[in-house]
């Protein structure tokens, strides 16, 4: 059974760099089947996706953060991590690393995307 | 971006109930649509994908239906596990988003 454990500070000072590590047991990150994202909850918000990485290390940004978040993987720990700049009060939330399943619709051709596994989530607040 | 709006936003029922939560799409998604149940302090839980195939070890309670814009979850009898928010996310493209979410009380 994979489980995702996400690890890092809980408290980020204002225009700082947020950074995450997800280590996964159960699953490895070589896997060519899987992506591996970062989701964040907001306090009394939905859920925002941030974006994912492959094994090999390709990316996909939500475009409406792409210039603050970098996610990368270490294979060699089976970690990927996510930075996140210039944190303000509108970055505090749960912040969630989740194995994104890609699964192809063979009788149509498109592929389905979705969050089969998640961490327990950490708290992140930013505050000086 | 796909916006996701769900509704009702927060649901009061009873032990026993059938319950049925709504999702739409601004758009077409055709059947990309996945329904997730959190719990708090847990990890979110994914129910159905392709908007009706329930994951493995969800109970068969559980279904979904829909196509183009319009979806929905149905629960077809409340237990107490069962109380929690649920969440619909379209995977249609990218960037992939989630409704705003329903909470699901007890009454």
């Amino acid at each position: 059974q994979v489980q995702l454990q996400e690890s890092g500070p809980g408290l980020v000072k204002p225009s700082q760099t947020l950074s995450l590590t997800c280590t996964v047991s159960g699953a490895s990150l070589s896997s060519g089947t899987h992506y591996w994202s970062w989701i964040r909850h907001h306090p009394g918000k939905g859920l925002e996706w941030l974006g994912y990485i492959s094994y090999r290390g390709y990316t996909y940004y939500n475009p409406s953060r792409q210039s603050r978040v970098t996610i990368s993987v270490d294979t060699s720990k089976n970690q990927f991590s996510l930075k996140l700049s210039f944190m303000t009060a509108a970055d505090s939330a749960v912040y969630y690393c989740a194995r994104t399943l890609q699964v192809e619709r063979r009788a149509t051709g498109g592929w389905d995307y979705y969050f089969d596994s998640w961490g327990q989530g950490t708290l992140v607040t930013v505050s000086s | 971006d796909v916006q996701m709006t769900q509704s009702p936003s927060s649901l009061s029922a009873s032990v026993g109930d059938r319950i049925t939560i709504a999702c739409r799409a601004s758009q077409s998604i055709s059947n990309y649509l996945n329904w997730y149940q959190h719990k708090p302090a847990k990890a979110p839980k994914l129910l159905i994908y392709g908007a009706s195939t329930l994951q493995s070890g969800v109970p068969s309670r559980f279904s979904g239906s829909g196509s183009g814009t319009d979806f929905t979850l149905t629960i077809s009898s409340l237990q107490p596990e069962d109380f929690a928010t649920y969440y619909c996310q379209h995977s249609y493209n990218t960037p992939f988003t989630f409704g705003q979410g329903t909470r699901l009380e007890i009454k």
